[in-house]
């Protein structure tokens, strides 16, 4: 079963633009992850938050956390073409100590 | 090697048949897990080794599929009697330790298609 969910499912947007993305989890969580996937295939990671931590940056990226609300937001700022793909965020689980995957949103920036 | 290897990148096989997926993941990590994907839908977890143990089992969708990883490092995923509903990108990933505590690496999936 899913344990995150992204969205929104579909985002387009104008280069230069910021772009965000949520996602939302059921259970308690130790950490949750954003990945990117280009085509369909490997998917590369972006960022860890840990169950501690509100806020995390990483160049253009910008993650939120919200324990409370189980939410999570992902903030790509001043966007480009190459940013085109689909993210998802992982979460562990305090229950499995597996990664599960949600749906993700699809991000389009338009040159 | 440097980074997470699958083979065989693509698999066409007939309904019915038997297909093994290989994965070999980063040396050292050991964790490791498998997914498959559909189009325009995330990775479906399937399975989570921790070592040569398989942790967590609870994705494998029926008694077709099966995972081993014998000496904590190559994993290979098993279909029996395949159906044309797997047909599927497998994709496997590991890390350093378990539990999500670290980023985990993906390889580039192999691609099965039952005819």
């Amino acid at each position: 079963s899913q344990q995150g969910e992204e969205d929104p499912q579909a985002l387009s947007i104008q280069e230069g633009e910021n772009a965000t993305m949520n996602c939302s989890y059921k259970t308690s969580i130790n950490n949750l992850q954003w990945y990117r996937q280009n085509s369909g295939r490997g998917l590369v990671h972006l960022i860890l938050i840990r169950s501690n931590e509100r806020e995390k940056h990483s160049g253009r990226l910008r993650v939120t956390l919200d324990t409370s609300k189980k939410s999570s937001s992902l903030l790509i700022t001043a966007s480009r073409a190459a940013d085109t793909a689909s993210y998802f965020c992982a979460t562990d689980s305090q229950r499995n100590n597996d990664m599960r995957f949600g749906a993700g949103t699809r991000l389009t920036v338009k040159p | 090697g440097a980074g997470v290897s699958q083979t065989p990148s693509n698999k066409v096989t007939e309904k019915g048949k038997y297909v093994e997926l290989r994965c070999d993941p980063i040396s050292g990590h050991t964790a490791l897990y498998w997914y498959r994907q559909s189009l325009g839908q995330g990775p479906e977890f399937l399975i989570y080794f921790q070592g040569t143990g398989a942790a967590d089992d609870s994705g494998l969708p029926n008694d077709r599929f099966f995972a081993v990883r014998p000496e904590g490092s190559v994993s290979t995923l098993k279909i029996q009697r395949t159906e044309r509903g797997d047909s599927a990108v497998y994709l496997c990933a590991s890390s350093l330790t378990g539990r999500a505590r670290t980023e985990a690496f993906f390889g580039q999936g192999t691609r099965l298609t039952v005819v």
